[in-house]
């Protein structure tokens, strides 16, 4: 079974810039979520998706905002970039039964120069 | 405000030694509890996973214990490897799929 994957590895932009982010979750999975890892810090949870509808959204600016395909991919798009949006993005994937575990892809590492 | 709290933050550890994370949350709504495991340059993975019906969950070197009268659940790494050394998270969730992650702790073990 092929797992989460996450395009591109690295994406290296210039302050004021768009982003963006695509994620192909686990065959089968209709959930998708987004987060944000800093160096050094946790998982800020960013966005979830489910069945092409944004169900959540972490507290983020609306400069970042995403959509879900009909086959339950995934895009993340940053606009406006700024140096702190230098981080690790992650995308996770789930079945949508309630509390079912997240399976994560290895991420995009975004550079802002 | 941070919804579920990990300690330590960094964690050194002998080979064949315990390796021992806590994790203490706020909201009773919570009815799941994963731990994950990650790798320098990869995302993180799911480890083990308990839920509130059950104190205790064993997986081979790992497990979780889980105290819910105090909110509270840990994971206790048995002889710890240096190929266990990662970073650690623990989550919680509520039914609607809303994971809280912890701030992780950093684990090395010592050959």
């Amino acid at each position: 079974e092929a797992g989460v994957t996450q395009s591109p590895t690295h994406l290296i932009k210039t302050r004021g810039q768009q982003a963006t982010l695509r994620c192909s979750p686990i065959s089968g999975h209709t959930s998708v979520y987004w987060y944000q890892q800093a160096l050094g810090l946790g998982l800020q949870f960013l966005l979830w998706y489910d069945e092409g509808e944004e169900r959540n959204r972490g507290n983020f600016p609306p400069r970042f905002s995403g959509r879900q395909f009909p086959n339950y991919s995934s895009e993340l798009n940053v606009n406006a970039l700024e140096l702190e949006d230098s981080a690790l993005y992650l995308c996770a994937s789930s079945l949508d039964r309630g509390n079912q575990p997240q399976h994560f892809g290895d991420g995009t590492r975004l550079s802002i120069l | 405000q941070q919804q579920v709290k990990q300690s330590p933050q960094s964690l050194i550890v002998q080979k064949g030694g315990i390796s021992i994370i806590n994790c203490a949350y706020e909201n009773t709504a919570f009815d799941y509890f994963p731990w994950y495991q990650q790798f320098p340059g990869k995302g993180p993975a799911l480890l083990i996973a308990i839920r509130p019906d059950v104190s205790e969950k064993k997986e081979g070197r790992f497990t979780i214990s889980f105290n819910k009268s105090a909110k509270q659940f840990s994971l206790h790494i048995m002889d710890s490897q240096p190929g266990d050394s990662a970073t650690y998270f623990c989550a919680a969730s509520t039914t609607g799929n809303q994971f809280y992650f912890g701030t992780g702790t950093s684990l090395t073990v010592i050959p």
